[in-house]
């Protein structure tokens, strides 16, 4: 079925670095979500994007939508180790709201 | 708004025992989704239900998986009888299609091993 490809699988940096996460799909998305899952945890809304080319801010994390809706990404500046977990891309169903999840990024961060 | 609930949180039992996990969504929010998730897997959608009604159990893997929601306000999946292999992580969410947006509400999960 229709799924979003994530990379990489895994990352491990060093406090301070940065972090991008890829997503990307063979189709085109109506809208595109981000949610982390921190060790132990369970799955948090982060944001959704819908416009093309789309570009949002929350604090240290930058999220954009590709321009043909058919990739997002996800940047963290200057890591900390608040920032670990597994982030996940998620394809909206649209109206039916179903959420087809990545197999997510797993970030951690050494202190 | 005390959130998703979920109980039990862990539970611990034998093959071939019927297993009942419960759901309470979040109070006005008229979708619920079911998700198992394991390392192998990640998280699958097993079934979602909207107004109580389940649309889609496509997710559901086998018929020993059987989930209802009597109300708005309570939800389960059943497993009878259960199998090493549905040991996993198991998630209750909802959502509000009045919200204007499909974010989902995640509860803490149950825990379930099943020896």
């Amino acid at each position: 079925g229709q799924q979003v490809m994530q990379i990489p699988q895994y990352q491990h940096v060093q406090e301070g670095e940065d972090f991008t996460t890829y997503c990307n799909s063979s189709t085109t998305l109506s809208n595109i979500q981000w949610y982390k899952q921190r060790p132990g945890g369970h799955p948090v809304f982060l944001i959704q994007l819908v416009k093309s080319g789309e570009v949002k801010k929350q604090k240290r994390l930058t999220f954009q939508f590709g321009e043909a809706k058919k990739n997002s990404s996800l940047h963290i500046t200057a890591t900390q180790t608040t920032d670990v977990g597994t982030y996940f891309c998620v394809m909206s169903g649209g109206s039916n709201y179903k959420l087809t999840f990545g197999k997510g990024t797993l970030l951690t961060v050494n202190p | 708004d005390a959130g998703v609930i979920q109980s039990p949180r862990h539970e611990v039992t034998e093959m071939g025992q019927e297993v009942t996990l419960r759901c309470k969504p979040i109070s006005g929010h008229n979708s619920l989704f079911w998700y198992r998730q394991t390392m192998m897997r990640g998280l699958e959608l097993l079934i979602y239900f909207n107004n109580n009604v389940p649309i889609d159990d496509s997710g559901m893997p086998e018929d020993r998986f059987s989930a209802k929601m009597p109300n708005a306000s309570f939800s389960t999946l059943k497993i009878q009888p259960s199998e090493p292999r549905d040991s996993a992580v198991y998630f209750c969410a909802s959502s509000s299609q009045l919200a204007g947006s499909n974010e989902q509400f995640f509860g803490p999960g149950t825990r379930l091993t099943v020896l």
